[in-house]
């Protein structure tokens, strides 16, 4: 599947460290997301952005910075990370902005993280 | 803001029996409700979804049913095959907190 890509795929990293995920998206849509999907929890909503705005969880620590040069990319900058930040980063998009939340996302494959 | 429960954690059922796996929601307000599968080491792929408006829907083998009164949904697998093994997570979009709040997933394993 290529609609919804991430790179890199494993990533390890120490506490000091600066690292970034890269997302991209190949179907044309308005808005992407970021996940953190850590066991036995949900899949919890980091940031959204759309064409009208970017919509933040405010539960996410700084030590995570996300970037959205245009509405095919979507980055998330990490720095002085901890272990227990160690988890699955997913991507996602879909058609709409946020007046579209409803419309199906779509997951990249996802960045296995983890913080030594 | 949302809160969503799925149960149970993890289901184990015959090859051919039949599945449900349960959630529940807390926003009257939620109107869309989508359910996703996750096979191990891939990513969740939506296999349904349902809006508030309709309390039914079906796709061949799966069917998702919402009770808006009693605010909760499940998802209904009929005539289980192996290859339905995977973990399957449910949401909720409030559209006052304007995201997808998803339940803690559901570990379906279908003996042969």
């Amino acid at each position: 599947e290529t609609g919804v890509t991430q790179t890199p795929r494993h990533l390890v990293m120490g506490m000091t460290n600066k690292k970034s995920l890269k997302c991209e998206q190949h179907l044309g849509h308005n808005a992407m997301y970021w996940y953190k999907q850590s066991a036995k929890k949900p899949l919890e909503l980091m940031f959204v952005y759309s064409l009208e705005e970017r919509v933040e969880n405010n539960s996410v620590p700084s030590r995570f910075s996300p970037e959205c040069p245009n509405s095919s990319h979507l980055f998330l900058h990490l720095h002085t990370l901890q272990p227990e930040d160690s988890a699955l980063y997913l991507c996602a998009s879909s058609q709409g902005g946020l007046a579209g939340a409803t419309d199906t996302q779509y997951f990249g494959p996802g960045t296995r993280l983890t913080v030594l | 803001g949302e809160n969503v429960e799925q149960h149970p954690s993890t289901l184990s059922v015959q090859e051919g029996d039949s599945a449900v796996i349960k959630c529940t929601y807390s926003d009257s307000a939620s109107n869309y409700f989508p359910w996703y599968k996750q096979e191990l080491g891939k990513r969740p792929q939506l296999i349904i979804d349902i809006r508030s408006n309709v309390g039914e829907k079906k796709d061949q083998r799966i069917a998702v049913t919402l009770n808006k009164t009693a605010k909760h949904f499940s998802l209904h697998i009929t005539e289980t095959q192996p290859e339905d093994s995977a973990v399957y997570f449910c949401a909720a979009y409030s559209g006052s907190a304007r995201q997808l709040t998803f339940g803690s997933g559901t570990q379906l394993t279908v003996l042969p």
